[in-house]
């Protein structure tokens, strides 16, 4: 049972532009929510996260946006660089579960080009 | 600060043979997660330890993995039998203390059972 979606497998995006990485899920008793990041052979590291009691989380060049009734969020890089290429993963966790299991979506894989 | 550690990095075994994962977690970090990754999905969660005592294994299939944290330190994943679909990367990570935390991920074990 997939709770996390990351429907877009694959994002190309022009070096400068945006890049906008979407995830939604299913679980209601999800509040937090995260974003990492992985380069091959790498483990993924930590982005950014958000908590259910915000709509938006800045951090630099990344934006995550959250939609509570929608059940879904999105990634915002501005502007993207050659350096944002590599998979990103969405991530939710219930604070109800107290030892934080996280949830992961299957990735989306990010080129940007020159 | 050192990163999570893991051992090897590759693996090829033939099934029904044995295999043994080890992982170092950064130092002071209470909470360790093994995860499973297989091609084109995202992270699923095997094994929660807290301390030397597991917290949630509830996906980790009994009769052929198994894992300890003895001392609270590093940590073994072992399979016995090794099965074709057991071809994935295993990710270690730690955290500080439970809860809703970044999780440090390690650069993972690559295993490819013939």
């Amino acid at each position: 049972d997939q709770q996390v979606k990351q429907n877009s497998p694959s994002l190309s995006v022009q070096e400068g532009r945006i890049s906008i990485l979407n995830c939604d899920y299913t679980n209601s008793m999800f509040d937090y929510f995260l974003w990492y990041k992985k380069y091959p052979a790498e483990g993924p590291t930590f982005l950014i996260s958000i908590s259910s009691i915000k709509d938006k989380n800045e951090d630099g060049r990344f934006t995550v946006f959250l939609n509570k009734s929608a059940k879904h969020l999105s990634l915002h890089i501005v502007p993207s660089q050659p350096g944002d290429s590599a998979v990103y993963f969405c991530a939710a966790s219930a604070r109800t579960d107290s030892w934080g299991k996280l949830q992961f979506g299957a990735g989306t894989q990010v080129v940007v080009t020159p | 600060e050192a990163g999570v550690a893991q051992s090897p990095r590759y693996k090829i075994i033939e099934k029904r043979q044995s295999v043994a994962f080890w992982c170092n977690p950064i130092s002071g970090h209470a909470t360790l997660y093994w995860y499973q990754q297989i091609l084109g999905q995202g992270p699923k969660l095997l094994i929660q330890f807290q301390n030397n005592g597991v917290v949630d294994d509830s996906q980790l299939p009994k009769d052929r993995f198994s894992a300890e944290r003895l001392k609270g330190v590093d940590s073994t994943l072992k399979i016995q039998p090794a099965k074709l679909e057991d071809s994935a990367v295993y990710l270690c990570a730690s955290s500080f203390i439970r809860g809703i935390y970044e999780q440090y991920f390690g650069p993972g074990t690559r295993l490819t059972v013939t």
